[in-house]
């Protein structure tokens, strides 16, 4: 099966913990975007990456740390800097030749919570 | 920075009725623009885009979007619902190719309840 996986389904953080959250495409995908999503609040970019070992702030990267060393993965890292990551964490792609005008398509999501 | 705004936070109608969620975008450039919907349990999934061209999209399974430019708009509608589109539905848009974070702004959402 083509996709995006992400791992685990639920997270649980204690305070001062960092905690890292997966993201594997086998969608041969140059991009890929790290999405936080609140209630009521909608979809907020953290991170994303065009390019293996090249990646940009969104506009909520603060507390947040990631990677790109493979094409296939982008993983976040949610560091204890981050006041408030309780949140549902949604991992996308896309094909990445015409930047803007494709279709991001959407893993299964990963529920944070803080203990 | 462009930001969009989704007008109704929850909308209750009827099976066959008619339906239409606002989105106004604000953002001086080329935009594209994006609805995408989230059914219970599902991944979030892409309905309709538009990059350029004829302003009146088509999507999957009966969705349809228009957009204006003179209104910042880019209303989604649906002739006759189904208790089957209950879900959640997100606007999105990002800048013109070549300009500006390639992420998308999503509006906060819309929570669609179809009762039967």
């Amino acid at each position: 099966d083509g996709g995006i996986t992400q791992s685990p389904k639920y997270l649980f953080r204690k305070e001062g913990q960092n905690v890292t959250l997966s993201c594997e495409q086998n969608l041969n995908h140059d991009a890929m975007y790290w999405y936080r999503q609140d209630p009521g609040q909608g979809l907020r970019l953290i991170y994303y990456s065009q390019i293996v070992n090249d990646f940009q702030k969104g506009d909520i990267a603060e507390g947040y740390s990631v990677s790109r060393e493979k094409k296939e993965s982008f993983p976040l890292t949610v560091t204890s800097a981050q006041k408030n990551p309780t949140a549902f964490y949604l991992c996308a792609s896309s094909i990445g030749l015409r930047r803007g005008q494709e279709t991001q398509y959407f893993g299964p999501g990963t529920r944070l919570l803080v203990l | 920075a462009q930001s969009v705004s989704q007008h109704n936070h929850h909308v209750i109608l009827s099976e066959a009725a008619s339906l239409e969620l606002g989105c106004n975008y604000s953002y001086g450039g080329t935009v594209n623009l994006f609805w995408y919907v989230q059914y219970p349990g599902q991944h979030l999934q892409l309905l309709l885009k538009y990059f350029s061209g004829d302003p009146l999209v088509k999507g999957i399974k009966g969705f349809e979007a228009e957009f204006i430019k003179s209104k910042f708009s880019f209303n989604l509608r649906k002739p006759s619902v189904q208790w089957s589109d209950t879900a959640e539905y997100f606007c999105a848009v990002n800048a013109g190719s070549g300009g500006g974070a390639d992420g998308l702004t999503f509006g906060k959402g819309t929570h669609l309840i179809i009762q039967p």
